[in-house]
């Protein structure tokens, strides 16, 4: 079972609409968390980032924390077409490294 | 540009044979990931460097992967009897301590034929 589960898409929003991106991961020691956006043939983004339960906001995008759950999501406000992209979540423990997720393919059309 | 930078973007070699990648970070980061990415799925996790130190080293590097940081400024990675195997885009990062990990610099493609 992969540590960072991500819904792989394509998830299709019309333009103006909010987009919710969801992911799940399995280490309960996992600390912090992160969204990236990649585009096709570029190298991720980051766009948020997130420690703590709750909602974080900052601009059109929202992060959420479910420590419980163990589930982090990103909602996308007014929609536009250049956030087609893919959304990457990724997870760090107490060490360094990042537990990425295979990402969803976002695509929004006008 | 003060970004993170790689070199070469793009490579292409025969299998057997060994290729060098090099990173430099953004200059007041002393910290430096490297990770590799398949078509299709998120970067993997390779190695990690605060300052000269290797600190953190993922499983996926076997022994024909060495990577080196000598004055804890740019980084090298190298492959060693390169397989068909090894194609993809090797990722580099750096971050600062206690930053957000990390920003990415826009990839080394390999394709080993």
């Amino acid at each position: 079972q992969k540590e960072v589960e991500q819904n792989s898409g394509p998830l299709s929003v019309p333009e103006g609409a909010i987009a919710s991106l969801n992911c799940t991961y399995s280490d309960r020691g996992s600390q912090s968390f992160f969204w990236y956006r990649q585009y096709s043939g570029k190298s991720p983004e980051l766009i948020m980032s997130i420690y703590s339960n709750g909602d974080k906001e900052d601009g059109r995008f929202t992060a959420q924390l479910n420590k419980a759950s163990q589930y982090v999501s990103l909602l996308i406000r007014d929609s536009q077409p250049s956030d087609s992209a893919t959304y990457l979540c990724a997870v760090g423990n107490a060490g360094n490294m990042l537990t990425f997720g295979g990402g969803t393919r976002l695509m929004v059309k006008p | 540009d003060t970004g993170v930078s790689q070199d070469p973007r793009h490579k292409i070699t025969k299998r057997g044979q060994n290729v060098t990648f090099r990173c430099d970070p953004i200059s007041e980061h002393n910290r430096l990931y490297w990770y590799r990415q398949t078509l299709g799925q998120g970067p993997e996790f390779l190695t990690y460097f605060q300052n000269e130190a290797q600190l953190e080293k993922s499983r996926l590097l076997s022994d024909r992967f060495s990577a080196e940081r000598p004055k804890g400024s740019f980084s090298t990675l190298e492959i060693q009897r390169t397989e068909q195997g090894d194609s993809a885009m090797y990722l580099c990062a750096s971050s600062s301590s206690g930053g957000d990990r990390g920003y990415f610099g826009p990839g080394t493609r390999l394709l080993v034929l």
